[in-house]
C-alpha cells in the first residue's frame, strides 16, 4: 500500500529559529502533497497544497513567508517553519494523494512540533 | 469554509457493542471519506463513499451517505477495545481541488474491555 513518512516525529526548538519537517512517499509519486496542522484535541486544519514543480497554494490565513513549502521531486515535500514562535507548537501532518487519483489520503505520521 | 461535523464529540462503550457516528457537511462534495487516529499519530484511511454512492461496507465499518440531508453515518460493529481512537469525516468539494480535503472536528470514541 501507499506510505507517507515524515520525518523529524518529533522536534523541540527554541523561538526564532526555523525547522524544517519532510514529507516523502515511499513507494509512490505524489505530484501533490496537502499540509495540515492539528492543534491539541482539533480537527485538521489544510495549510497549504503542495505541487511538485511550481508554488504551493497557501489557505487563507496561513503565512507563506512563515511556513515555506518546496516540492523538489515526486516523492518529497517539506515544510519550513521560520522564525517560529511558541503559537507554532502543533502537530503537522502532511499527506498524498491516491494512487490512482481515486480521492483517498495517505497520510504521514504527523510530527509534533515544540516552540520554547 | 464548510467544514463538516460530526457528533457525538465523544462515545464511550463497551466491547462487543456497535459505535455509530454521524458527520454533516454543508455544500456539494465529490465524496466523503472516514479516517481514523490514534492518539498523537497520523491518519488512517478507512473508507471513501462518493456523491452517487449510499451505502458501502468494508469489514466491521459500514458508512452510509444522503446527500439530501448532507449528511453521513460511521457504523462500527461488534466493536473492540482497539478500536478506541477519534474518527474524522472529511469532504472533497464539488469544484474544489482534486485531494483538497476538510476535515470535521472527530469523533473521540472510547472502547471499554
Amino acid at each position: 500500500g501507499a506510505v507517507v513518512s515524515q520525518h523529524p516525529s518529533w522536534v523541540i526548538c527554541k523561538s526564532g529559529t526555523s525547522v524544517k519537517i519532510e514529507c516523502r512517499s515511499l513507494d509512490f509519486q505524489a505530484t501533490t502533497m496537502f499540509w495540515y496542522r492539528q492543534f491539541p484535541k482539533q480537527s485538521l486544519m489544510l495549510m497549504a497544497t503542495s505541487n511538485e514543480g511550481s508554488k504551493a497554494t497557501y489557505e487563507q490565513g496561513v503565512e507563506k513567508d512563515k511556513f515555506l513549502i518546496n516540492h523538489a521531486s515526486l516523492t518529497l515535500s517539506t515544510l519550513t517553519v521560520t522564525s517560529a514562535h511558541p503559537e507554532d507548537s502543533s502537530f503537522y501532518i502532511c499527506s498524498a494523494g491516491g494512487l490512482a487519483g481515486g480521492g483517498e489520503q495517505y497520510f504521514g505520521p504527523g510530527t509534533r512540533l515544540t516552540v520554547t | 469554509s464548510q467544514q463538516g461535523e460530526e457528533d457525538p464529540q465523544a462515545l464511550s462503550i463497551q466491547e462487543g457493542e456497535n459505535a455509530t457516528m454521524n458527520c454533516s457537511y454543508k455544500t456539494s462534495i465529490n465524496n466523503l471519506q472516514w479516517y481514523r487516529q490514534n492518539s498523537g499519530r497520523g491518519l488512517v484511511h478507512l473508507i471513501l463513499i462518493r456523491s452517487n454512492e449510499r451505502e458501502k461496507h468494508s469489514g466491521r465499518l459500514r458508512v452510509t451517505l444522503d446527500t439530501s440531508k448532507k449528511s453521513s453515518s460511521l457504523l462500527i460493529t461488534a466493536s473492540r477495545a482497539a478500536d478506541t481512537a477519534s474518527y474524522f469525516c472529511a469532504t472533497e468539494h464539488y469544484g474544489g481541488s482534486q485531494g483538497n480535503l476538510i476535515f470535521g472536528k472527530g469523533t473521540k470514541l472510547s472502547v471499554k474491555p
